[in-house]
């Protein structure tokens, strides 16, 4: 069975600083990650996805991810976190010819300014 | 292009209580999933379809059935409503031609479902 951990339920940064939001994934034959964002009362938005190729993924937002297969991560980033940043972040897991989807249980980031 | 459209936003039902949440998207996508949202646990898979006339069950499928009658929709329907369904419900579509995994799934704005 697939599996996402999300180790933290809340990231606080200052506007300006890095952020990094963690994901590590289990699965049997290889992976293909995503990251949703979830804005207050609102759906889940796609920001970016990792399917082959290219270990490092760029995303809506400035937002880039990148793939460590040794490590089973998928730490999603930004060089610098706004305010509007703020939200729910989601890392999901799929693998080929499998038609579900599996979340991890969101980290909520938080920018102040 | 609207999207994935859900109804209603909000819903209160008694327990015992059976209701339809109403799901359908314009992007001719032939995936169509639901979800549960509940604090702590992410989003739970319920029911999926990869095309009209084909269900299956997901992570979390006990006490909702569901239909695809239509590309276009997809309701879910909870047959007599307790506590544990109280939720917030999402539906998602994609194009799940080919290798299905690798499309984005695009989501509804959600209903939030109380049920007492």
């Amino acid at each position: 069975a697939q599996s996402v951990a999300q180790p933290e339920d809340q990231v606080n940064v200052a506007e300006g600083n890095p952020l990094t939001v963690k994901c590590t994934y289990s699965v049997s034959g290889n992976p293909y990650l995503f990251w949703y964002v979830q804005y207050p009362n609102r759906g889940l938005q796609f920001l970016l996805k990792y399917i082959t190729g290219d270990n490092l993924v760029k995303g809506s937002y400035g937002f880039e991810a990148e793939f460590n297969k040794s490590q089973t991560s998928f730490h999603l980033k930004k060089p610098s976190a706004l305010v509007s940043d703020s939200a729910l972040y989601f890392c999901a897991v799929s693998v080929r010819d499998d038609y579900k989807l599996s979340f991890g249980a969101g980290t909520t980031v938080t920018v102040r300014a | 292009n609207a999207g994935v459209t859900q109804t209603p936003k909000f819903q209160v039902l008694k327990t015992g209580q059976s209701m339809t949440l109403q799901c359908a998207q314009d992007m001719n996508h032939e995936y169509m999933s639901w979800y549960r949202q509940d604090p702590g646990m992410g989003l739970r898979l319920i029911h999926y379809s990869v095309g009209a006339g084909i269900t299956d069950q997901g992570e979390v499928p006990n006490g909702y059935n569901v239909s695809r009658s239509t590309t276009e929709d997809f309701p879910l329907r909870l047959l007599s409503a307790a506590p544990s369904q109280t939720s917030v419900y999402f539906c998602a579509s994609s194009r799940g031609l080919g290798p299905l995994a690798t499309d984005t799934q695009y989501f509804g704005p959600g209903t939030r479902l109380t049920v007492l």
